[in-house]
């Protein structure tokens, strides 16, 4: 069955703080690797991707990578910011010709003063 | 920078009526779907679209929905008869091909009294 799992469910940190997000996933046909920043109430807002031969990525302060042997990806962010807090979900493409995106149920990150 | 437009943000609807979501895709992009996610799940996908045809859909896109892109540009999701468990936020998304450019809309909350 095509699942993507993330950890730890929710976080807390204090802002300036680095944190590290997991992601396991056993989706296939794999095409590519997303994660996405989600604000409540509002749309996935698409932070880094990552395909099959690629082991890192990095947008700003937030760095992914991707294990595909392990089928495991992280997401780092560095000196958090307030407005850092939002879902982090770890999405998964399929390759089944129309890129259908498997979702994992996020990590709920808060980052307190 | 383009973006993908869903109108209403938020509907209210009786069990038993018809809905229609609306989204205008990004200009130039090919391939368009709706997905959702009810409060505190995970998004999940509906369905692709792809040349005025679906081409992939969930099994929860059973026959009470349809989609259509009636004029070239705007792209709708009907809910036949709604129940309550359709409760929940629909996103629309668009790429214009390839592995990447996936743009999710804002999202309509759908509530089902």
């Amino acid at each position: 069955k095509n699942q993507v799992e993330q950890s730890p469910q929710s976080l807390i940190i204090l802002e300036g703080k680095n944190c590290t997000l997991q992601c396991n996933y056993t989706v296939s046909p794999f095409s590519n690797l997303r994660w996405y920043k989600q604000d409540t109430g509002r749309g996935p807002v698409s932070l880094t991707i990552m395909t099959f031969s690629e082991n890192t990525k990095s947008n700003g302060r937030y760095t992914a990578t991707l294990d595909a042997d392990t089928k495991q990806s992280s997401l780092h962010i560095t000196a958090s910011q307030l407005s850092d807090s939002a879902s982090y979900i770890c999405v998964v493409s399929q390759n089944t010709g129309f890129q259908k995106l498997v979702f994992g149920t996020g990590t709920r990150l808060l980052v307190s003063p | 920078e383009p973006e993908v437009t869903q109108t209403p943000s938020h509907q209210v609807t009786q069990m038993g009526q018809e809905v229609i979501l609306r989204c205008v895709p990004i200009s130039n992009h090919l391939y368009f779907y709706w997905y959702r996610q009810i409060l505190g799940q995970k998004v999940e996908f509906l369905v692709s679209f792809y040349n005025n045809e679906i081409s992939e859909k969930s099994e929860i896109f059973d026959d009470q929905f349809s989609v259509e892109r009636p004029d070239g540009s705007n792209f709708t999701l009907k809910i036949r008869s709604t129940k309550l468990e359709d409760s929940a936020m629909y996103f629309c998304a668009s790429i214009s091909g390839g592995t990447k450019g996936y743009t999710f809309g804002s999202g309509t909350r759908l509530t089902v009294v």
